[in-house]
């Protein structure tokens, strides 16, 4: 099915482990980004991606690590969880840029214990 | 002071009630608003897109933007209970060379039916 897709869909782990949540995207679109939703936040943008191997900070980037070899993937690690970092994480993909329509993923719940 | 201010809710109204979703914003450079839905445990999905101010309407739905009150609503007539969900607002501006996507914290309706 073409589209964006996550997983996994639900995580639990525990303080200091390293998570790797993996976004896919069939549309060729250029860029990517992660958020991470949480109550009273709304959406914040962690990381960016304008095309492959280029990726770029947004408002919370810190203690997250992204890379985009590929167009279609663009997995978010967390490189040592913390309980701060228990969230619901979105995926997004867009054509051109964050001003155009970005389509979501269905989002990953990651409990950090 | 967050640059999106979006009233939480929830909102109840009954089935058929005309809604109105608001969103205040700080920052006058914004340029192109959005309006996303988000149903329970999904992905946030575009509903509206305006640029600049003015009125756009799609449906039941019709999104306003005043750039001079730094205000932005959502109108639903006819409200169905399917209308059920949270309503983000989104807004973009040119950071660094690149557009950035700031939300608001999302508001819940609910419609009784």
């Amino acid at each position: 099915d073409a589209g964006i897709t996550q997983s996994p869909r639900y995580k639990i782990t525990e303080t200091g482990r390293q998570v790797t949540l993996m976004c896919h995207q069939t549309w060729s679109h250029s860029y990517m980004f992660w958020y991470r939703q949480d109550l009273g936040h709304g959406l914040r943008l962690i990381y960016y991606s304008a095309a492959a191997d280029i990726t770029d900070k947004g408002e919370v980037p810190d203690g997250y690590v992204v890379s985009r070899s590929k167009t279609e993937n663009f997995p978010l690690t967390l490189e040592s969880a913390t309980r701060s970092q228990t969230s619901v994480y979105f995926c997004a993909s867009s054509l051109r840029g964050a001003q155009e329509t970005q389509y979501f993923g269905p989002g990953t719940r990651l409990l950090v214990l | 002071q967050k640059e999106v201010e979006q009233d939480p809710g929830p909102l109840s109204v009954p089935e058929g009630a005309i809604v109105s979703l608001n969103c205040t914003y700080s920052n006058s450079a914004f340029q192109y608003f959005m309006w996303y839905r988000q149903y329970s445990r999904k992905g946030p999905e575009l509903l509206m897109y305006t640029y600049s101010s003015g009125n756009k309407e799609d449906g039941r739905f019709t999104a306003q933007v005043d750039k001079s009150s730094k205000y932005i609503s959502l109108f639903i007539r006819d409200s169905q209970p399917s209308d059920s969900a949270t309503y983000l607002c989104a807004m973009s501006d040119f950071v660094d060379s690149s557009y950035k996507l700031i939300f608001g914290s999302g508001t819940r309706l609910l419609v009784r039916p």
